[in-house]
C-alpha cells in the first residue's frame, strides 16, 4: 500500500512559535485530511481538505491543498503546551481507501 | 453519547492464540474500518466494511479476520497466523466509503 512522505519527522519549538508541516505524494488525491494523536489515543481529525488550492482554517490551524493534488500543508499559529503530539495526514482518491503519513512528531517546549 | 468504543485498551495473550478485538459505534456511519499502528510508521489498513455482511481486504489483512453481522460492530480477530501480532490496533468509521474518517482510542495488543 501506498504511504505519503510526511516532513520534517520530528520538530521541537518554543512555546509561541508557529509550526509548519507538510505530506506530498506520488499521486493525485480528491481529499486530504489532516489529524493529531496525542500518546495511547486514537487520532482526532483536525481539518478536511476537498479541492485542488483549498484553504481552511481551525482556530489557530490552517491547511492548504496542494495546486498539484500532489501536496498538502499545515500550518499552526502561536503553538502552545497542548499542541504536542504526532499530526498526520491522510489523502484518499474518490472511492478508494486513505493513505496515511507517517507522521510528524511535534514537541512544544515552554 | 455517541462515539466509537474499543475494548479492551490492553490485551495480552501468548504466542500461538488467536485473540478478537471488539470496535462498537453508535454514530449510525455505514463504513468501518481496521488499521494497525506500529512506531514510527503511518496507519496500515487491515480490513474495511461497507455494509452489513460485506468486507474487503486490506494492504495487510494476511492473519486476520474479520465479521459484520450488524452495522454497529465489526470485530477484528488477530490469529495465530499473524507473525507480528504486537502492535496499536485502531478501529475507524465513516458515515460513507468517501467521507472523513473518525477513530476509537485504540487497542494495544501485546503478544509474548
Amino acid at each position: 500500500g501506498q504511504q505519503l512522505n510526511q516532513s520534517p519527522q520530528s520538530m521541537f519549538i518554543q512555546e509561541g512559535e508557529d509550526v509548519s508541516m507538510n505530506c506530498t505524494s506520488s499521486s493525485i488525491f480528491n481529499t486530504w485530511l489532516w489529524y493529531k494523536q496525542d500518546p495511547g489515543e486514537g487520532p482526532v481529525l483536525l481539518i478536511a481538505l476537498y479541492k485542488a488550492g483549498e484553504l481552511t482554517s481551525n482556530g489557530r490551524l490552517t491547511a492548504q491543498f496542494g495546486i498539484t493534488r500532489k501536496d498538502s500543508f499545515l500550518n499552526i499559529s502561536a503553538s502552545i503546551p497542548s499542541d504536542v503530539g504526532i499530526y498526520f495526514c491522510a489523502g484518499q482518491r474518490t472511492g478508494n481507501q486513505f493513505y496515511f503519513g507517517t507522521g510528524t512528531s511535534l514537541t512544544v517546549i515552554p | 453519547d455517541g462515539g466509537i468504543t474499543q475494548s479492551p485498551k490492553y490485551l495480552f495473550r501468548k504466542e500461538g492464540q488467536n485473540v478478537t478485538l471488539s470496535c462498537e459505534q453508535n454514530l449510525n456511519h455505514d463504513a468501518m474500518y481496521w488499521y494497525r499502528q506500529d512506531p514510527g510508521q503511518g496507519l496500515r489498513l487491515i480490513y474495511y466494511s461497507q455494509i452489513v455482511n460485506d468486507f474487503q481486504k486490506g494492504d495487510i489483512a494476511e492473519g486476520y479476520s474479520v465479521s459484520r453481522e450488524k452495522k454497529e460492530s465489526f470485530p477484528l480477530t488477530v490469529t495465530s497466523a499473524q507473525k507480528n501480532p504486537t502492535a496499536f490496533y485502531l478501529c475507524a468509521t465513516a458515515r460513507d466509503r468517501g467521507s472523513p474518517l473518525h477513530f476509537g482510542n485504540g487497542t494495544r495488543l501485546t503478544v509474548t
